[in-house]
């Protein structure tokens, strides 16, 4: 079963903050984070372990929750080319174990003037 | 070093043939998986693989077949194509799981008429 993404679809404007959610109903052994633009393939963004620390480069970072099954992705002063889907995988919990992740149905986000 | 290669970049099928979409990566990663992304859903898991001789099935298996004889190629095969396949295809690697993101390749896309 597919982790849950919230929210399906966010717009912004340049530099305004942007918050993107992911949870399982089990435990999870990590979560991933993707970016897709559109016609292209998803781009890792990051990735957060169960029992590590929160993640994060320049201005786009991420927490994981272990008790609550749950993720977040932080967009911060967001520019033009943050626009896209973003998708979170799941390792672990839904997804049933280890080495195979299990996507969500991604949360598109756009970023206007 | 070219990443993760798919081809075809774009198939049409019809209902019943047969075919094969090719992987191949040359990053030495022991994980492969195959991913089906539809609109509105997500990416969902087809097959994976942990290394060579060795596969497991996904959320969506059924109709598909793989087998991986080399670390470098994972092939995917369509039995008999249903127009329910109609989709895009995505190859993806990882050195590991457990602290390393997917590479994906570019995609191939696939009509069953």
């Amino acid at each position: 079963q597919q982790p849950v993404q919230s929210p399906q679809a966010v717009i912004l404007r340049e530099g305004e903050d942007a918050v993107i959610n992911c949870s399982s109903s089990k435990a999870l052994y990590s979560v991933h984070w993707y970016r897709q633009k559109h016609g292209e393939a998803p781009v890792f963004l990051m990735i957060l372990l169960k029992g590590g620390e929160q993640k994060g480069h320049e201005k786009i970072s991420a927490s994981f929750n272990e008790k609550k099954q749950q993720s977040s992705l932080y967009l911060t002063a967001s520019q033009l080319s943050y626009s896209g889907t973003y998708f979170c995988g799941t390792e672990g919990g839904d997804s049933g174990g280890y080495q195979k992740v299990t996507f969500g149905t991604g949360t598109k986000l756009q970023v206007i003037p | 070093n070219a990443g993760v290669t798919q081809t075809p970049k774009f198939q049409v099928l019809k209902t019943g043939q047969s075919m094969t979409l090719q992987c191949a990566q040359d990053m030495n990663h022991e994980y492969m998986s195959w991913y089906r992304q539809d609109p509105g859903m997500g990416l969902r898991l087809i097959h994976y693989s942990v290394g060579a001789g060795i596969t497991d099935q996904g959320e969506v298996p059924n109709g598909y077949n793989v087998s991986r004889s080399t670390t470098e190629d994972f092939p995917l095969r369509l039995l008999s194509a249903a127009p329910s396949q109609t989709s895009v295809y995505f190859c993806a690697s990882s050195q590991s799981i457990l602290g390393h993101g997917y590479t994906f390749g570019s995609g191939t896309r696939l009509t069953v008429v």
